[in-house]
């Protein structure tokens, strides 16, 4: 079975230093994985996927993440957090049968001024 | 143009009431999705239909009951509401050959 865990509940940065949400997946298959951002009482919105091309994503806003096999690790990075970031992150992964989404607990992201 | 919207986005609704909540999408995908999160943010999926056909079902009560018209549309209906059932619905869609997953901006549901 597939699962993600992230490591961290909350994670509190100073604006303008980098922000590191660490994750790590267990899959059979090669995985496709996504970090999500929920900003309070909003929607999910996709920053960044992987999927088995190049292993450093790229999304938006700055950020990204890096696949890493040897160490079953997606963690996601960015090098200044902005107040904007503050929101809830979460590292998914596909399952690939039936195409379901298995979501980690979710990191919290707070930025401090 | 919203991709996946979902009505209503907030629910106060007594125990013991029938309620649904809507879902259509314009992104043309075939597959859609019901996700649940839970008071401590915990997302997890519910239904899952592919061309309006029933293909992930997690174990979700029976008085939960998603109908899909058609590809584009996805409405969940929820029969005799509990206080457990207060949550943030989530509907989503993608292809199913494809790996992106949209989701709308969720539909507040408390059960009062």
């Amino acid at each position: 079975a597939q699962s993600v865990t992230q490591l961290d509940s909350h994670v509190s940065v100073s604006e303008g230093t980098p922000v590191l949400l660490r994750c790590n997946y267990s899959s059979s298959y090669s995985p496709s994985l996504f970090w999500y951002v929920q900003h309070p009482n909003k929607g999910l919105q996709l920053l960044l996927k992987y999927t088995s091309a190049a292993t450093l994503v790229k999304g938006i806003n700055g950020f990204e993440a890096e696949f890493k096999k040897s160490e079953t690790s997606f963690h996601l990075t960015k090098p200044s957090a902005h107040m904007s970031d503050a929101a809830e992150y979460f590292c998914v992964v596909k399952d690939n049968q039936g195409g379901k989404l298995i979501f980690g607990q979710g990191t919290e992201l707070s930025v401090k001024p | 143009d919203t991709a996946v919207s979902q009505t209503p986005k907030y629910l106060v609704t007594q125990m013991g009431n029938d309620k649904s909540i809507k879902c259509e999408q314009n992104l043309g995908h075939d597959t859609m999705y019901w996700y649940k999160q839970d008071s401590k943010k915990f997302l997890k999926i519910m239904f899952s239909y592919n061309n309006k056909e029933l293909i992930i079902n997690e174990t979700v009560p029976n008085r939960f009951s998603p109908k899909s018209p058609d590809k584009a549309h996805l409405n969940l209906h929820i029969n005799s509401l509990e206080l457990g059932d207060s949550a943030v619905y989530f509907c989503a869609s993608g292809r199913e050959s494809g790996n992106t997953i949209y989701f709308g901006e969720g539909s507040w549901l408390t059960v009062v």
